[in-house]
């Protein structure tokens, strides 16, 4: 089925470990955004990428890396895990600007 | 810089009750405006949507009318089923360079049988 396909839904991390969450998607979209989610924090933008080879910082962005190789991938990288990274992520893709975003069903992070 | 604001929840009512979810922005020029809906241990969907002024946009018996005038987006239901009941984002697409969305901090919705 189309749509935005990540991988795992669930991780353990120790703290200090590095890890890469994946992201595709299917749909030939232009946009793609991560997404971190946290009880009574709603959604923060993390990193976004207007194209291939396009990224830039949202407006929590240390300690994560991107890249944009590819139309359809965006991982996103944990460079030394930390315990305040546990959370949930979402990676979304839109087809343009006035789009509504397509989510992935998330990853469930714990770093311990 | 741009932002939404959204009335706290939990909100919690009784089958077949009407919904009112309030909405507000602060952004420069004509945003996009998003409803999003997220069920437990799921990522989030695209509930509704309006790209313009007086624009209404619906879904599932779900509305929202772009109100430019009071940079309001409510989200409304005549009769709300517990099947409704979820976590309600309002979002907006910011038409600044940066291109972002926006959420806001979301409004958990209990629907009683």
């Amino acid at each position: 089925n189309a749509g935005v396909t990540q991988t795992p839904k669930f991780q353990v991390l120790k703290t200090g470990q590095s890890m890469t969450l994946q992201c595709a998607q299917d749909m030939n979209h232009e946009y793609m955004s991560w997404y971190r989610q946290d009880p009574g924090m709603g959604l923060r933008l993390i990193h976004y990428s207007v194209g291939a080879g396009i990224t830039d910082q949202g407006e929590v962005p240390n300690g994560y890396n991107v890249s944009r190789s590819t139309t359809e991938d965006f991982p996103l990288r944990l460079l030394s895990a930390a315990p305040s990274q546990t959370s949930v992520y979402f990676c979304a893709s839109s087809l343009y600007r006035g789009s509504g975003y397509t989510f992935g069903s998330g990853t469930r992070l714990t770093v311990v | 810089g741009d932002s939404v604001t959204q009335m706290e929840g939990p909100v919690t009512l009784s089958e077949e009750a009407f919904l009112t979810i309030n909405c507000t922005y602060t952004a420069t020029g004509y945003p996009s405006l998003f409803w999003y809906v997220q069920y437990p241990g799921e990522g989030l969907q695209l509930l509704l949507k309006a790209t313009k002024a007086d624009d209404k946009g619906s879904n599932k018996g779900f509305e929202a009318t772009y109100r430019k005038e009071t940079t309001s987006f409510h989200l409304e239901k005549g009769s709300v089923q517990v099947s409704d009941s979820a976590v309600y984002f309002c979002a907006l697409r910011s038409m600044n360079r940066d291109d972002k969305i926006i959420f806001g901090k979301g409004t958990r919705l209990h629907i009683l049988p």
